[in-house]
């Protein structure tokens, strides 16, 4: 499977105000991107996927990402944050492949 | 739909105990994967499954075993438990394409502690 990398171990932003959660990935072949996120003690859950088509990609809870070839990112990016989306979140690229590893993710804490 | 069902959420066991981690899904998926989860190091893929009769292993599959008998149920099994293996246990499923093109539904977890 492909490797992506998440800058940041902790993201801190306040209440109400736009938060991004940063992605790059790897150059080689052609990504399959994923975000999910983690809430505490809880399964991971889907938000949102880019395999092709439009460059931004809606998804769940108001989340969205830009897919963008130049800058070989897909940050995950929401224009206001709420408390209740304090969580883990994980960049993933499938690389097209069955072996989907997740990294340690990026913990986004949202303070009120 | 109940989506994709672990138990037991919580088992303590000792040194050279084995014990069947179950996991089953109803929305008829063909995939299937086990995941460990430990502090700071992410999601490990320990098997996966794509289809009934059909395992496969992941990055870290020593000391586990699976069985894909039923579409449905997807039980990961540890023989001699050693305290390398305490983690959180993670089963997931998808549909046709698996993850590499599809979103995995996950279960709640099971937390083994092995001491």
């Amino acid at each position: 499977a492909q490797s992506v990398a998440q800058p940041e171990d902790q993201v801190n932003v306040a209440e109400g105000n736009p938060l991004t959660v940063k992605c790059t990935y790897s150059v080689s072949g052609n990504p399959y991107l994923f975000w999910y996120v983690q809430y505490p003690n809880r399964g991971l859950q889907f938000l949102l996927k880019y395999i092709t088509g439009d460059n931004l990609v809606k998804g769940s809870y108001g989340f969205e990402a830009e897919f963008n070839k130049s800058q070989t990112s897909f940050h995950l990016k929401k224009p206001s944050a709420l408390v209740s989306d304090s969580a883990l979140y994980f960049c993933v690229d499938s690389g097209g492949y069955q072996k989907v590893t997740f990294g340690i993710g990026t913990k986004l804490q949202v303070i009120p | 739909n109940a989506g994709v069902t672990q138990t037991p959420k919580f088992r303590i066991l000792k040194i050279g105990q084995s014990m069947t981690l179950q996991c089953t899904q109803d929305m008829n998926h063909n995939y299937m994967y086990w995941y460990r989860q430990d502090p700071g190091m992410g999601l490990k893929l320990i098997y996966y499954s794509v289809g009934a009769g059909i395992t496969d292993k992941g990055e870290v599959p020593n000391g586990y075993n699976v069985s894909r008998s039923t579409t449905e149920d997807f039980p990961l099994r540890l023989e001699l438990a050693a305290p390398s293996q305490t983690s959180v246990y993670f089963c997931a499923s998808t549909f046709s394409g698996g993850a590499s093109t599809g979103e995995l539904f996950f279960g709640e977890g099971s937390r083994l502690t092995v001491l």
